[in-house]
């Protein structure tokens, strides 16, 4: 299974981008980028996918590096709602099995 | 779009006892997957189907541990005779078509303690 590296746990201020990064360093050509969050007590929740081009959607964007190598979830405005678990996640060509790793935790600060 | 649906939200076991969770997914969701999630840790992965067919089981899926998914359309859980380590978050979701683009719909889990 293809792996993701993500810091533990960040930090934002309230109102302020946030960048969480993930290292993908072994991803082969087909695999998807996905991400997802866990708020306390609930299920993951999808936030964004992609393969190869920048993506953006009402939750998130997608920032993919050139090489594929790896990834950076943006919050453009973090609110106290998105304090949670964030995941990378690689999804690998002939396969739909979801490896969710520890992810990062973030914290947002008044 | 009710939602993934489990049941029960929280289970209390004794030790050696047998446990069922249900899990309804999304209508029309033909992939189905259980997970399994202790504190701190990422959710793990415990098996998936297609329809009603079980398409892959995690090797860390222990034979006290079973699964099925009659008719395509609600799932079932079992674990038979539990043990401590089996207390846990287990967690359903569900996905519209076989595409790495379809996104999984998680529901909230059961919480399983076993005393």
């Amino acid at each position: 299974d293809a792996k993701t590296t993500q810091p533990n746990s960040m930090e934002s201020n309230e109102e302020e981008p946030v960048h969480l990064p993930c290292n993908h360093s072994t991803i082969s050509g087909t695999d998807y980028i996905h991400w997802y969050r866990q708020l306390p007590s609930q299920g993951p929740e999808y936030v964004i996918h992609g393969l190869t081009s920048n993506v953006n959607n009402r939750m998130a964007s997608l920032a993919i590096a050139e090489d594929r190598k790896s990834s950076t979830l943006i919050l453009h405005r973090a609110t106290l709602r998105d304090a949670a678990v964030y995941y990378c996640i690689l999804l690998t060509s002939g396969t739909y099995k979801y490896i969710f790793g520890t992810g990062t935790r973030l914290k947002v600060l008044a | 779009d009710t939602g993934v649906s489990q049941n029960p939200r929280h289970k209390i076991t004794k030790r050696g006892q047998n446990v069922t969770f249900r899990c309804d997914p999304i209508s029309e969701h033909n992939r189905l997957y259980w997970y399994r999630q202790t504190l701190g840790q990422g959710p793990e992965f415990l098996t998936y189907f297609q329809n009603e067919a079980q398409l892959e089981k995690s090797r860390l899926l222990s034979d006290r541990f079973s699964a099925e998914r009659p008719k395509g359309s609600f799932s079932t859980l079992e674990i038979q005779r539990t043990e401590q380590g089996d207390s846990a978050m287990y967690l359903c979701a569900s996905s519209i078509r076989e595409s790495r683009n379809s996104p999984l719909h998680f529901g909230n889990g059961t919480r399983l303690t076993v005393t």
